[in-house]
């Protein structure tokens, strides 16, 4: 049972590239979302989905793109990477059913923009 | 809007001892979740607790449990016997459930809790 798996794990960009984080989850969740941890910052919503063909945007969504065709996946794009988006990204899955589901993350992909 | 706050950067325990970890948020709301996530030094978020507001009774997880109290909007988390493979962040969250967000989390800024062998 693979749960979420982010690829890569790690990525180095320089300002202006574009680039794709990948995330995929196996147990047919309905709801997959992205965070972004900085350092003193806790972890931070940036898009959610609370299924395929729809999407939203959380409490940091500026630089970042999302699209969500298939249950499974859920990928995020920096369309132009921007040192600022230097930070460790976690996708994460949960079910509506039983409603005290807890989120299940991904390990996590460490981006670092120079 | 909802806020989520951990008053304690850094604690420190002894192995074996007893610690909490406090953990205050700030809704309107009758109706949430409250959640402990333990963050090792491997990145993975590990589910640590769990408890729904609607629930009197506190949350225990084998050495680890919590002081909810509602009133005061408080969720503290106690880790009995603690041992080296507890040192890690923690993180307290809260979730309110609207329009199918289920799975949208105000996290604290976190506890770096050491363990002293």
């Amino acid at each position: 049972n693979a749960g979420v798996t982010q690829t890569p794990k790690f990525q180095v960009l320089k300002t202006g590239q574009s680039m794709t984080l990948q995330c995929a989850q196996d147990m047919n969740h309905e709801y997959m979302s992205w965070y972004r941890q900085d350092p003193g910052m806790g972890l931070r919503l940036i898009h959610y989905s609370v299924g395929a063909g729809i999407t939203d945007q959380g409490e940091v969504p500026n630089g970042y793109n999302v699209s969500r065709s298939t249950t499974e996946d859920f990928p995020l794009r920096l369309l132009s990477a921007a040192p600022s988006q230097t930070s460790v990204y976690f996708c994460a899955s949960t079910t509506s059913s039983p409603d005290n589901s807890p989120l299940h993350f991904g390990n996590g992909t460490r981006l670092t923009v120079t | 809007a909802q806020t989520v706050t951990q008053s304690q950067p850094e604690m420190s325990v002894q192995e074996a001892e007893t610690v909490t970890l406090s953990c205050t948020y700030d809704t309107s709301e009758s109706d949430y979740y409250l959640f402990w996530y333990k963050q090792p030094p491997s990145r993975q978020m590990i589910l640590v607790i769990r408890q729904e507001a609607y629930k009197q009774q506190n949350a225990t997880e084998n050495r680890f449990s919590v002081n909810f109290q509602k009133a005061a909007k408080s969720f503290s988390l106690k880790i009995s016997d603690s041992q080296l493979g507890d040192a890690a962040m923690y993180f307290c969250a809260y979730r309110f459930d609207y329009g199918g967000s289920q799975g949208n989390l105000i996290f604290g800024k976190g506890t770096k809790l050491s363990v002293k062998p």
